[in-house]
């Protein structure tokens, strides 16, 4: 079946501006996770899911971040009043249950650019 | 803190050498141990994975022991091939307070034909 699908792949936007990434996890995985990953470092802890609540957002950096999946499938990252410091390789992963032996499936990433 | 170390990239050896990458943890609880890879133009994708002391976990003929006592998980191969060339990450995935995943720096392999 299809894997994890992120959109847009990339995305170039002004510094200010408001920007949305989507993420279409593994048909039936329950788990869906954000990271983020900048050059030439692993990814970075965002938020994750267990069906449509947030279990645990401590990662996301300041209030200018949120995620959302409201009906238990597609999430969306959703930036305000980006800057500089947030351009970075954003992944989606999901995975069938929850738990710490759970196998997570990435996505390809969407590549942000902030000018 | 929780937290991964793995050894600096990047590592250059030919083809049928023998691989070792180190990777340490700092963890509260009982974690699970995986290694990820990263080709060249595709997303990151599960090597191996072991979930509890003295598992190992294998795959393509890499293997990596989970040993509680020295909080490592260090990944090896035989014999690697041009088309092990990548990144590697070493992660592990919190049993306490929740199941967030921390991941390594990542290391990059260069195998030479």
């Amino acid at each position: 079946g299809a894997g994890v699908s992120q959109t847009p792949s990339n995305k170039v936007t002004e510094k200010g501006k408001y920007v949305e990434l989507r993420c279409d996890p593994i048909s039936g995985h329950t788990a869906l996770y954000w990271y983020r990953q900048s050059l030439g470092q692993g990814p970075e802890f965002l938020i994750y899911f267990q069906g449509t609540g947030a279990a645990d957002d401590s990662g996301l950096p300041n209030d200018r971040f949120f995620a959302v999946r409201p009906e238990g499938s597609v999430s969306t990252l959703k930036i305000q009043r980006t800057e500089r410091g947030d351009s970075a390789v954003y992944l989606c992963a999901s995975s069938f249950g929850l738990g710490s032996q759970e196998t997570q499936y990435f996505g390809p990433g969407t590549r942000l650019l902030v000018l | 803190g929780n937290s991964v170390t793995q050894m600096e990239g990047p590592v250059t050896l030919s083809e049928e050498a023998f691989l070792t990458i180190n990777c340490t943890y700092t963890a509260t609880g009982y974690p699970s141990l995986f290694w990820y890879v990263q080709y060249p133009g595709e997303g990151l994708q599960l090597l191996l994975k072991a979930t509890k002391a003295d598992d190992k976990g294998s795959n393509k003929g890499f293997e990596a022991t989970y040993r509680k006592e020295t909080t490592s998980f260090h990944l090896e191969k035989g014999s690697v091939q041009v088309s092990d060339s990548a990144v590697y990450f070493c992660a592990l995935t919190l049993n306490t307070g929740g199941f967030k995943t921390i991941f390594g720096a990542g290391t990059r392999l260069f195998v030479k034909a």
